[in-house]
């Protein structure tokens, strides 16, 4: 399968900071890039896809304006959690694909973001 | 909207067992359906991906079915080990993009 690397795995920062989340594609190029929220004990959440090059587009409930996604290149994408709030604090996920190639989404190992 | 269930929520079995963890979805309209695997603070491992075309796919002890008319898919574990303890997630593709609804997710523990 594909490689996907998230960077950071662990971020603790300070509330009303913000935090930049690294999503590559090592080994492919990567049409799409999903991020997934996921809360203690509950199962992941899409919050915005993103396609190389275009704006990303964010699922409902999930504000635009707080979570800044960057798309600029084919193996690369970032989320930037602005002006963070202790209820950010959260795991998140990324994953890419590319249609056509593959059928399926790889993961990234996730970012256990801690707002303090 | 698609909604994702997974039953039970939580399983505790001993060694060496055979169980079946449970995948129910309200639209049929699927790509294709997902099992994976996530240790407690970590990301995710894809275990099995059966496309929509398919009834099943087998890895090793694992093997997962899919009935797309009943809107359901199993994923039964042969001869459990501890170090399948983990939390067991389904996703379903909806054939938008490769983006995924996940299940409520089924917490494994299979003790000594």
């Amino acid at each position: 399968g594909a490689v996907v690397s998230q960077h950071p795995s662990r971020v603790i920062c300070k509330s009303g900071t913000s935090v930049k989340i690294e999503c590559r594609s090592l080994d492919f190029q990567a049409t799409t890039m999903f991020w997934y929220r996921q809360f203690p004990k509950q199962s992941l959440m899409l919050m915005a896809t993103s396609n190389e090059g275009s704006k990303a587009t964010y699922e409902q409930g999930v504000e635009k304006d707080k979570f800044l996604i960057n798309h600029a290149s084919l193996t690369l994408s970032t989320l930037t959690v602005t002006s963070a709030h202790p209820e950010d604090s959260s795991f998140y996920i990324c994953s890419a694909t590319a249609r056509g190639r593959f059928t399926e989404a790889f993961f990234g190992q996730g970012t256990r973001l801690t707002v303090v | 909207k698609q909604e994702v269930t997974q039953i039970p929520a939580a399983l505790s079995v001993p060694e060496g067992e055979n169980l079946v963890l449970n995948c129910s979805f309200t639209d049929s309209a699927i790509y294709n359906l997902q099992w994976f695997r996530q240790d407690p603070g970590k990301g995710l491992t894809s275990l099995l991906l059966i496309q929509s075309s398919q009834r099943e796919q087998t890895s090793g002890r694992l093997n997962a079915s899919l009935d797309k008319s009943s809107g359901r898919s199993t994923l039964y574990i042969a001869a459990s080990q501890p170090g399948d303890s983990a939390t067991y997630l389904c996703a379903l593709d909806t054939g938008t993009a490769s983006k995924l609804t996940f299940g409520t997710g089924t917490r494994l523990q299979v003790t000594l």
